[in-house]
């Protein structure tokens, strides 16, 4: 079973800070995700990372995938109000199984 | 955005009653996936599907059974609900279930058993 760990659990900031999230295992991906989640709405993709060491940025977040494919971070530089959500790591398991699996979730307020 | 839609949207109802909720899709994706979603637990699967008629079950799959006679449409029916099973639903679907492929999430449902 591959498991996805993600820290903090919770974060809450000022508009303006910067912040880390982690996403961490055990086991070597192929590829991973982040979704992010708006109250109310179900996942939307952000971004997949498919090579070891890749970074992806999308306007102030930035995306970084582990050299060995074992771990992901999400950075934003200068949080504002409408990065609240919560924000989702996952991977699609290998094998047979067509399932996507989803860390716990990090649940982002930015303050005004 | 995918052309994913849910029903109902809200739902409350009392133990031990059966309990229905459809996905329906306009994308034709091969795979549809039904998840829940509770506090601390982030979203867990409980049955997808790889065709029609061809079902398997996820990580909470006890409780829930699903059918798939359709491309387009995937059933979620808890045959006696119980107040453990109130949560939010989401339908998700995705082309090739593997590698980079994107999965495609609903608005989601709310079910609450009294």
């Amino acid at each position: 079973t591959q498991l996805l760990e993600q820290s903090p659990q919770f974060l809450s900031i000022q508009e303006g800070e910067n912040l880390t999230v982690y996403c961490n295992s055990s086991s070597v991906f192929s590829s991973l995700q982040w979704y992010r989640q708006e109250p109310g709405e179900g996942p939307v993709l952000l971004v997949t990372v498919v090579t070891g060491g890749e970074v992806k940025k999308l306007k102030r977040l930035t995306f970084q995938f582990g050299d060995a494919r074992k771990d992901s971070s999400l950075h934003i530089t200068a949080a504002q109000p409408g990065d609240t959500g919560l924000y989702l790591c996952a991977a699609w398991t290998s094998g047979s199984a067509r399932q996507l699996t989803f860390g716990s979730g990090t649940q982002l307020t930015v303050l005004p | 955005d995918a052309g994913i839609t849910q029903s109902p949207r809200h739902k409350v109802t009392e133990t031990g009653t059966p309990v229905t909720l459809r996905c329906h899709q306009t994308e034709n994706h091969r795979y549809m996936y039904w998840y829940r979603q509770d506090p601390g637990h982030g979203l867990r699967l409980i049955h997808y599907s790889y065709g029609v008629k061809d079902t398997d079950k996820g990580e909470v799959s006890d409780g829930y059974s699903v059918s798939r006679s359709k491309t387009e449409d995937f059933l979620l029916t808890l045959e006696s609900a119980t107040s453990s099973q109130t949560s939010v639903y989401f339908c998700a679907i995705s082309k090739s279930g593997q590698g980079t492929d994107t999965q495609y999430f609903g608005p989601g449902t709310r079910l609450t058993v009294l």
